[in-house]
């Protein structure tokens, strides 16, 4: 079993629909969460780091649920350039790495 | 341009032979870090410096591959002897020094894509 698992989609959705992802992590010692993304050909970037209590950047809201092990993105009235791989993203167990384990990414695709 | 840096960004070679990647980390930044991402997948950690010293390497690093920051700035990924299932992106990655428990941002730079015929 991956140690964080996403569905790979793609999502296909028309602009300005919401869409959501989910994400689920085995270790329960995982210490950080975060929402990366990554364009086609490209390096990944730091979208957002998820709280328990939930954290909102503009459209973007993110949500962790640490009992479930369960980590979500909300994206509010989807734009062109919202299309992109989507990663889910925890640190390893014990701070000192700091090694980020990732999911395999889900593609959002946005249709005019 | 202020951000990491890698070289080559694309290299094609025949199975069998050497080749050598480099990374330029953000100047001030104390960890340096080296991933593999293959076609569908997530990038998945091979190996991370903190200033010259190597302090953990993945399973995934064979002893074919090797990577040194002899100063702790650059770093070298070198794999010998290449095999098509070497082919993939590797992303190289740096960040400050975290806290205890603390996590500092991993800014990752445009990949070295490599294809082994």
């Amino acid at each position: 079993r991956k140690e964080v698992e996403q569905d790979p989609g793609p999502f296909n959705v028309p602009e300005g629909a919401t869409v959501a992802f989910n994400c689920t992590y085995s270790n329960s010692a995982s210490q950080s969460f975060f929402w990366y993304r990554q364009d086609c050909r490209k390096e990944p970037k730091l979208l957002m780091s998820v709280y328990s209590s939930g954290n909102e950047d503009g459209r973007f809201t993110a949500q962790l649920n640490r009992a479930s092990q369960y980590i979500s993105l909300l994206i509010r009235d989807s734009k062109l350039s919202d299309s992109a791989t989507y990663l889910c993203v925890v640190t390893a167990y014990g701070g000192a790495t700091n090694k980020l384990i990732f999911g395999t990414g889900t593609l959002l695709a946005v249709q005019p | 341009d202020t951000g990491v840096s890698q070289d080559p960004r694309h290299k094609i070679t025949k199975r069998g032979q050497n080749v050598t990647f480099r990374c330029d980390p953000i100047s001030e930044h104390n960890r340096l870090y080296w991933y593999r991402q293959t076609l569908g997948q997530g990038p998945e950690f091979l190996t991370y410096f903190q200033n010259e010293a190597q302090l953990e390497k993945s399973r995934l690093l064979s002893d074919r591959f090797s990577a040194e920051r002899p100063k702790g700035s650059f770093s070298t990924l070198e794999i010998q002897r290449t095999e098509q299932g070497d082919s993939a992106m590797y992303l190289c990655a740096s960040s400050l020094l975290p806290g205890e428990w603390a996590f500092n941002e991993q800014f990752f730079g445009p990949g070295t894509r490599l294809t082994v015929l």
